[in-house]
Formats: C-alpha cells, structure tokens, sequence
C-alpha cells in the first residue's frame, strides 16, 4: 500500500514557465511533509518542507501549497530554469517533534525537464 | 547547516566479499539514522532505522543478516552488505534528521 501517491511520473516545462507537481497521502497522522531534489547519483537534497498547520511556506522559487482536508500537498517552481531539471520527491513522516523522528514515506518521483 | 557525510561514494566488489558503508553526522548528533536502497530511476525504499547503542529495525523484507548495521556513536552509522551478490548492485542512501547523505553506488561482479 502507497501512503504517498506522486504525479505526474514526468513533466517537461519550458524555462521562465511553472512547474506543478502534486501528491497525495492517506495517513492522516503524518505531520511533516518535506519535498527533495535529486540530482543523478547524488543524494535527495531538500528543497522545502511544510507543517499542516499552514497552508502555504513559500522560499524563493519554491512554493508548497497544503490542503489538509483533502489530504494533498503541492510544489510550485516558478520561473523553472534548466538547472532545476532533476527529480523532485514528495515525503511525509508522522511524530514529528523538534527533529527527532524522520523515518520518511517518499512518493515515486517527478523527473522534471526545464528545456532552454 | 547539518551535514551528513558518507563513504564511499562508488564501490566495486567481488561476488562473495563484504563491503562497509560508513555514514557520518559531522555537526550534530544523531542518535538515529536512516537507511535506504534506491534502484535507477525509482524512489527509495527504506531499509531500516538505525539506532545508537541498541539494535537496528529493519524494513519488511530486508535480511538484517545480509546488511548488517552498526550505531556505535552519535555520529556514526555504518551498514555492512555482506556475502556481496550482484543483485545487490544499487545505491545506498544515510540520513540523520531530514539530511540525506550522498549516496554509495554498489556494483557487485
């Protein structure tokens, strides 16, 4: 059972465009939720994460939008420029206290293209 | 920021040998540490949660005789694959807190 459902699997955006990527959970006792960048043989960086207590964190480029009724959390890359092109992984952990726990539950993955 | 460090970043072995990944918090303590294997162009899979000074957890499925873990410090996790065959050929990925490590590339022939 997939706890964190990610899409799209690929996305090709034109630079200066948005990219959107989208995931979606289903254990409601996740209260973190932290968004990775990963470069071909490195590991996930991460990019920024959020809390369900706000609905939005936004950090130069990168926005993530949370709608906790309906238990889905997005990222937004405005301005999408050919360095972004990596694969962006959503996650969510539960218990979640001052940084103590982060035994993370990861979507499948975006591959995302930003052509020149 | 926090770092985590580990080693080596590439690793050939023999069929048959064992191979010891070293996974380092350099600025903080960890006392728990994070394990995963990563197959080309698929997400990660957790393998199992470190622990200082008592015994790993490990995921379903994953032989916790084949890939021994070591928490003797509060920096340092260590994951040893042992009997090395080439289906365990992948990339092996350490985290402490929300820090990812760099990543150990495995090729076993």
């Amino acid at each position: 059972q997939q706890q964190v459902k990610q899409s799209p699997q690929s996305l090709i955006v034109q630079k200066g465009g948005i990219s959107i990527i989208n995931c979606a959970y289903e254990n409601t006792a996740f209260d973190y939720f932290p968004w990775y960048q990963q470069f071909p043989g490195k590991g996930p960086a991460l990019l920024i994460a959020i809390r369900p207590d706000v609905s939005e964190k936004k950090e130069g480029r990168f926005t993530i939008s949370f709608n906790k009724s309906a238990k889905q959390f997005s990222l937004h890359i405005m301005d999408s420029q050919p360095g972004d092109s990596a694969t962006y992984f959503c996650a969510a952990t539960r218990g979640y206290s001052g940084g103590s726990n982060y035994k993370l539950t990861f979507g499948k993955g975006t591959l995302l293209t930003v052509n020149p | 920021g926090a770092v985590v460090s580990q080693h080596p970043s590439r690793v050939i072995c023999k069929s048959g040998t064992s191979v010891k990944i070293e996974c380092r918090s350099l600025d903080f303590q960890a006392t728990t540490m994070f394990w995963y294997r990563q197959f080309p162009k698929q997400s990660l899979m957790l393998m199992a949660t470190s622990n200082e000074g008592s015994k790993a957890t490990y995921e379903q499925g994953v032989e916790k005789d084949k890939f021994l873990i070591n928490h003797a410090s509060l920096t340092l996790s260590t994951l040893t694959v042992t009997s090395a065959h080439p289906e365990d050929s992948s990339f092996y990925i350490c985290s402490a807190t929300s820090v990812f490590g760099s990543g150990t590339r495995l090729t076993v022939v």
